[in-house]
């Protein structure tokens, strides 16, 4: 299995502020005939199912806010994001969909300082 | 609008089985994969496996073989997750998520259900 490391576990920022959340993929996860790379980013917030926010690890779901970013390559991911706002509070994981089973990180819980 | 409606909550006593509903609407339903995945107290997000609706194949997580099974009702687009052997651990939360279409086994969740929680207790 593919195994996902997210890090922080978890993550105070100023409102307005940046926030860097980064994910390690225990293998490649880039299907190299289409040069993409199979990595979702996706926030859950409690009682509420997750919300996709990125796909193929840098384009941002119809709707998401500009102030979300994905980037990387090989097995080392990132999300940002540019300018946190309050209702950002949530937890971020990255998942795997390169392969099954597909695989998750434990989770990032990003809050306001 | 894409949507997949899930069944509601479920208290069960350990040694028994559950089954879970997802009906999708707003899409046509045989033309993508359906996933699940699950979220205990306090903890990340597991997945359990996936379907398509079109043929009714499955591949399953290791860890839920031979106790799960996921099946499809194509008249009423609607998916079913049944787990079998129920213990404490199981209680969680279940949700279905909208995967790729059907040339894309490989893909994000991009619609998910709101969420079915499943108690396991005596």
């Amino acid at each position: 299995d593919i195994v996902m490391t997210q890090s922080p576990d978890s993550l105070a920022v100023s409102l307005g502020e940046r926030a860097t959340i980064n994910c390690k993929s225990s293998q490649s996860i880039l299907y190299s005939s289409e040069n993409k790379h199979y990595l979702a980013w996706y926030q859950k917030k409690p009682g509420q199912p997750p919300k996709i926010l990125i796909y193929w690890a840098s384009t941002r779901e119809s709707g998401v806010p500009d102030r979300f970013s994905g980037s990387g390559s090989g097995t080392d991911f990132t999300l940002t994001i540019s300018s946190l706002q309050a209702e950002d509070v949530a937890v971020y994981y990255c998942q795997q969909y390169y392969s099954t089973p597909r695989t998750f990180g434990r989770g990032t819980k990003l809050e306001i300082k | 609008q894409v949507q997949l409606v899930q069944s509601g909550a479920e208290v069960k006593e350990p040694g028994a089985s559950v089954k879970v509903s997802c009906k999708a609407s707003g899409y046509t339903f045989i033309r993508h994969y359906i996933d699940w995945v699950r979220q205990a107290p306090g903890q990340g997000l597991e997945w359990m496996g996936i379907i398509n609706p079109s043929g009714g194949s499955t591949t399953y997580a290791e860890k839920f073989q031979g106790r799960v099974t996921m099946t499809r009702d194509t008249s009423t687009s609607t998916v079913y997750m049944e787990l079998n052997s129920l213990r404490s651990e199981d209680t969680a939360v279940y949700y279905c998520a909208r995967g790729g279409s059907y040339r894309d086994f490989y893909y994000y969740m991009d619609v998910w259900g709101k969420g079915t929680t499943v108690t396991v207790s005596s």
